[in-house]
């Protein structure tokens, strides 16, 4: 049973238009963490929620933005995408760190 | 920003064992040891952590040096299966324990 399930797998948007991925989970653990993936390149942590705080990494383009409604969901909001931003977007999950973080599968972002 | 080294690829003859070196030379005391690997097409998957002494799991083991500067992930029985990209990343104690993924081991793994 997938515990990260991340919604949609494929998105597609237009240059400059605002798109939301989503993340779910189901192991109700505190932490929640955004990654970007572009093509060929290892992970690159952008933010994450360690319960309501927000932690934003020093480089994470101001383009971006996260929302945690509640404990089991998270969004990542790109307020005007380019074509730069065009990757795999993984959600992961954690208990207190340095606990193992659970990923999903990722939406791959792509920009027109 | 404590980093790791590993070889960019490594390749495996299946059902033998496999040994993933890493190197690590500015860990400091309370920073961890990760190991996550990434199948095509999926997000990472955890493999083993460890700070001090060696582990071992139902997918592996951490073989971690006296002075901690480097590590050995072991897959004791490799499988077509295994093939994936392997990183080994240090947590930090100073930055919450973030995992800031390195380039990784891109495994082959061949029957």
């Amino acid at each position: 049973d997938a515990m990260v399930i991340q919604n949609p797998r494929y998105q597609v948007t237009q240059f400059g238009k605002p798109v939301t991925l989503s993340c779910s989970q189901t192991l109700n653990h505190n932490v929640m963490y955004w990654y970007q993936q572009k093509s060929s390149q290892a992970p690159k942590l952008l933010f994450h929620y360690y319960d309501k705080d927000f932690n934003n990494e020093a480089d994470t383009p101001d383009n971006f933005q996260s929302r945690r409604p509640n404990t089991s969901f998270c969004f990542l909001d790109i307020r005007s995408p380019g074509l730069g931003d065009a990757a795999m977007y993984l959600c992961a999950t954690s208990r207190d760190p340095p606990q193992p973080q659970h990923f999903g599968d990722g939406t791959r972002l792509s920009i027109l | 920003d404590a980093k790791t080294t590993q070889p960019n690829s490594m390749e495996s003859n299946e059902e033998e064992p496999v040994h993933l070196p890493c190197n690590h030379s500015t860990i400091s005391g309370t920073d961890y040891i990760h190991w996550y690997r990434q199948l095509p097409s999926q997000g990472p998957e955890y493999v083993i952590h460890g700070l001090t002494s060696n582990v071992n799991n139902r997918m592996a083991s951490l073989a971690i040096a006296e002075d901690r500067k480097s590590s050995t992930l072991i897959l004791h029985r490799a499988t077509l299966r295994d093939a994936a990209v392997y990183y080994c990343i240090l947590s930090l104690s100073n930055s919450g324990y973030a995992l800031n993924f390195g380039k990784g081991t891109s495994l082959l793994v061949t029957p």
